[in-house]
């Protein structure tokens, strides 16, 4: 079946304290991206990546890094976690063609609360 | 840089009848057009797209939009509401075109209620 898996679905943690969500997609995709999802913002992107070894920033990529060492993966690290970085997190992927990208698929989502 | 606008953050009906979501963008570039729904808990999950081609897409459940390049609309609708169309509606544009694009922009998002 074709899917991106997001882990965990669920998340508390402390203020500082580093921590990894991760992504995988199987449909072999190129393109990968971060979006936050936060009440009357709708989603936005906080990193993408095109193909392995290729990353670039989005709207709100403060306080994140991403890798792409492979092509079905696609972490989401948060290195120092804040209060403000609580909020619903989204990986999405998509086949990238000569004529822009088609629909993305979505993960389930990892809700992250920081305290 | 492409946008999107979604009028109405919350939108109620009563079963059967007929729900109108309304999505604006800004492109300056022929845009890709998706609607997505999310239900309570899950993922987004793609409900119609317009790329290129007829203007009027139809989509899962019922639903269909027409892209509207002079009123740069791609409103969503459905003639009769149904108790699981509960959920929330996210518009989003892409840019078409001969280059990789990177920049999918979604709206706001919409809630749905629908009322017995």
């Amino acid at each position: 079946e074709a899917q991106v898996t997001q882990n965990p679905r669920y998340l508390i943690t402390v203020t500082g304290k580093k921590l990894t969500v991760t992504c995988s997609q199987n449909m072999n995709h190129e393109y990968m991206s971060w979006y936050r999802q936060d009440p009357g913002l709708g989603l936005r992107q906080i990193y993408y990546s095109m193909n392995v070894e290729v990353t670039d920033k989005g709207d709100v990529p403060e306080g994140y890094k991403v890798s792409r060492k492979e092509k079905r993966n696609f972490p989401l690290i948060l290195e120092s976690p804040s209060p403000n970085q609580t909020s619903l997190y989204f990986c999405a992927s998509s086949l990238s063609t000569g004529y822009g990208n088609t629909e993305a698929f979505f993960g389930q989502g990892t809700r992250l609360t920081v305290v | 840089a492409q946008s999107v606008t979604q009028l109405g953050s919350h939108v109620s009906v009563s079963e059967g009848a007929l729900v109108l979501l309304r999505c604006n963008y800004s492109s300056s570039v022929p845009p890709y057009l998706f609607w997505y729904v999310q239900y309570p808990n899950q993922g987004l999950q793609l409900l119609l797209k317009y790329t290129t081609g007829a203007t009027l897409v139809k989509g899962i459940n019922g639903f269909e939009a027409e892209f509207k390049k002079s009123e740069t609309s791609f409103h969503l609708t459905k003639p009769s509401a149904h108790m699981s169309d509960a959920a929330e509606y996210f518009c989003a544009v892409t840019r078409a075109g001969l280059y990789n694009n990177n920049d999918m922009r979604f709206g706001a998002g919409t809630r749905l209620t629908v009322k017995p």
